[in-house]
């Protein structure tokens, strides 16, 4: 059936540095989809969210891109600070219905 | 308003037991979802209500779990008879409707030995 997936398991980065994590969906009928942040034992906090008809929106220090020909996701943060440590999820609907996940990514900052 | 509240925070049961969990979700909020993530996993879906109509269970969700969200405010999942395969964060979340991002609780994780 149709899933969300992440490209890489895992991603380092450098503190300050500029941080990309990606992801590909395969339904291409998806017209929403959010990024969330999961710190250890905690529930998934909203980060940002596009909806089909954008290709690129702005948040604080984040963008999220979307590229619907190749049915890929992509969320940038900007000088990349320990705090945004965490794993990081994209999620996609369909019609207004309940969100899928992905594997998730997880975001090491090195000092 | 504090959020999602989801209790309790911790469960651990013998094999075979019921449990039950509870979510309060966002006051305004006419959503509300159930979830669960094992280890290194995703959220995946369960079941979510618009007010206190159940509009769709995923395929996960056995005949042994149950929820309910009477009046349309907050909600509870039931496990009969747990397995060890039951093990996992169960997170609830709550959205004011279409295209509107979730709030999640910090879930309830729950344990059976």
């Amino acid at each position: 059936g149709e899933s969300v997936g992440l490209h890489l398991p895992t991603l380092s980065v450098q503190e300050g540095d500029n941080s990309i994590i990606n992801c590909a969906y395969s339904n291409s009928a998806s017209d929403y989809f959010i990024w969330y942040k999961q710190e250890s034992g905690k529930g998934p906090q909203f980060i940002i969210d596009i909806r089909s008809n954008m290709d690129k929106r702005q948040g604080q220090r984040v963008t999220v891109l979307l590229n619907k020909t190749v049915k890929h996701l992509s969320l940038q943060i900007a000088a990349t600070q320990p705090g945004d440590s965490a794993v990081y999820f994209c999620a996609e609907s369909q019609d207004n219905n309940d969100m899928r996940f992905g594997a998730g990514t997880r975001l090491t900052v090195k000092p | 308003d504090t959020g999602v509240s989801q209790n309790p925070r911790h469960k651990i049961t013998k094999r075979g037991q019921n449990v039950t969990f509870r979510c309060d979700p966002i006051s305004e909020h006419n959503r509300l979802y159930w979830y669960r993530q094992t280890l290194g996993q995703g959220p995946e879906f369960l079941t979510y209500f618009q007010n206190e109509a159940q509009l769709e269970k995923s395929r996960l969700l056995s005949d042994r779990f149950s929820a309910e969200r009477p009046k349309g405010s907050f909600s509870t999942l039931e496990i009969q008879r747990t397995e060890q395969g039951d093990s996992a964060m169960y997170l609830c979340a709550s959205s004011r409707g279409q295209h509107n991002g979730y709030t999640f609780g910090s879930g309830t994780r729950l344990t059976v030995v």
